[in-house]
């Protein structure tokens, strides 16, 4: 069964810090997507990347970036020059495969509460 | 450019009484997913629809809750006789036909479902 832990629940930083979200996934697909959103305190889900399985390489977005590991599992989630704006709970989720009829279920983690203080 | 519209964003329901949520997926999208957030917890996957089709409805509850998503008009989430523990967000998602290498899934803003 697939499962996403981000173990970290809540973090705190002070604008400008930079912050790494981690998450850490276990399938036993050798073809997945793992994802980011971001819901904000007014509660919608936003997207923010999707990587699959065959695709190891980082990204970057601004200054958001993304580093995907497969020998570790991990999908870590770096803010650099924190905002108070990025305030959010961020969710890493996971997505084995394709489903009967071309969609996909994704399985999340708890989430993590980041606060970011002037 | 539309993104995924639900409605109500918040609903309010009496113990026993039915709530009706509405997703409208985005344009060009076919597959159409509920998920519910409870307090403090990640989402959980219900029900993945197309078009007149249920095709994974895995995550649904077996009682009071059931979904569908017509030939026209929106996909609906009904829960019947709404009990405390119903109260969640429930998020409606959609994504484009598949092209072989999965898609991005697009969230709507949720629909706060408050039982008292």
């Amino acid at each position: 069964a697939q499962k996403v832990t981000q173990a970290q629940t809540e973090i705190s930083v002070v604008e400008k810090e930079d912050v790494t979200l981690d998450c850490v996934y276990e399938t036993r697909d050798t073809t997945y997507y793992l994802f980011w959103y971001k819901q904000p305190p007014s509660g919608e889900l936003v997207f923010l990347i999707r990587r699959n399985s065959f695709d190891e390489q980082n990204e970057i977005i601004g200054r958001y970036s993304w580093n995907f590991q497969k020998s570790t599992s991990s999908f870590n989630f770096t803010i650099t020059a924190s905002q108070v704006v990025d305030s959010a709970v961020y969710f890493c989720a996971l997505s084995e495969g394709v489903l009967t009829g071309g969609g996909n279920k994704l399985t999340f983690g708890t989430g993590t509460q980041l606060k970011v203080e002037l | 450019n539309a993104g995924v519209m639900q409605n109500p964003r918040h609903l309010v329901r009496r113990r026993g009484q039915e709530a009706r949520l509405r997703c409208s997926p985005m344009k060009g999208h076919s597959h159409v997913y509920w998920y519910r957030q409870l307090p403090e917890e990640g989402l959980k996957f219900m029900v993945y629809l197309q078009k007149e089709n249920i095709i994974d409805e895995s995550g649904m509850p077996k009682e009071r809750f059931s979904a569908e998503f017509p030939k026209e008009g929106p996909s609906i989430l009904r829960i019947q006789q709404v009990v405390r523990g119903d109260s969640a967000a429930y998020f409606c998602a959609s994504s484009p036909p598949d092209r072989g290498f999965g898609n991005t899934i697009y969230f709507g803003e949720g629909s706060w479902l408050t039982v008292v």
